[in-house]
């Protein structure tokens, strides 16, 4: 059974930083992407970004609104992506999923998601 | 960046009726469409892929279809469980983008 499991969330000043991990299994994670998406309050779905397999590089991509203060990784050893978020402000307040993508840039699997709050 | 729209925005059935949702892209996507199903406080959950293609475990009265910029979803027989909100999202190129999701209310 595939499980994803985000951890790592709470509340935070604007400007400083906080670090997500997804932790994972039931599949081989090093077989494929990973990307994290976050929901604001009572609001739609927004993609923060994906990190791809070390087959195909392990390159990374990134919504606009996050470039240059977000980081994704993962290590396969552990099979855990993770989500450095850096100079934070309090429009990413937000839960955030951590997802597999399996099939054809899906959003396969979710985890239950972790809150993020900014606020002074 | 590909923007995503939804109609409606919601809409409130009875169990047993035909319901249908259209996702339309600012420009051609081709297949590459997926449908989720997200339930107050929980996470979405991949009901359709590749535009018509069902996830595994999906019960079959969820259908898509579509091409292009214009797609639908459709339950064929609205059950008590399907009160969620359906968002489509768009994999053609990066960023990723979701529409802003259609509310179905049970009546």
């Amino acid at each position: 059974e595939v499980q994803l499991v985000e951890s790592g969330g709470g509340v935070v000043l604007p400007g400083r930083s906080l670090r997500l991990s997804c932790t994972t299994s039931g599949f081989t994670f090093g077989d494929y992407a990973m990307s994290w998406v976050r929901q604001a309050p009572g609001k739609g779905l927004e993609w923060v970004g994906l990190i791809r397999s070390n087959s195909y590089g392990g390159t990374t991509e990134y919504a606009a609104s996050v470039k240059g203060r977000f980081t994704i990784s993962r290590d396969d050893s552990k099979s855990i992506a993770y989500l450095q978020m850096d100079s934070l402000k309090t429009e990413d307040t937000a839960v955030y999923y951590c997802t597999v993508m399996m099939v054809m840039l899906n959003f396969d699997y979710w985890g239950l998601g972790t809150l993020v709050t900014v606020s002074s | 960046d590909i923007q995503m729209t939804q109609s409606p925005s919601s809409l409130s059935a009875s169990v047993g009726d035909r319901v249908t949702i259209t996702c339309r892209a600012s420009q051609s996507i081709s297949y590459s469409l997926s449908w989720y199903q997200q339930k107050p406080g929980k996470a979405p959950k991949l009901l359709i892929y590749a535009a018509s293609s069902s996830q595994s475990g999906v019960p079959s009265r969820f259908s898509g279809r579509g091409s292009e910029t214009d797609f639908t979803l459709t339950i064929s027989s609205l059950q008590p469980e399907d009160f969620a909100t359906y968002y489509c999202q768009q994999s053609f190129s990066t960023p990723f983008t979701f529409g802003p999701g259609t509310k179905v209310d049970i009546k």
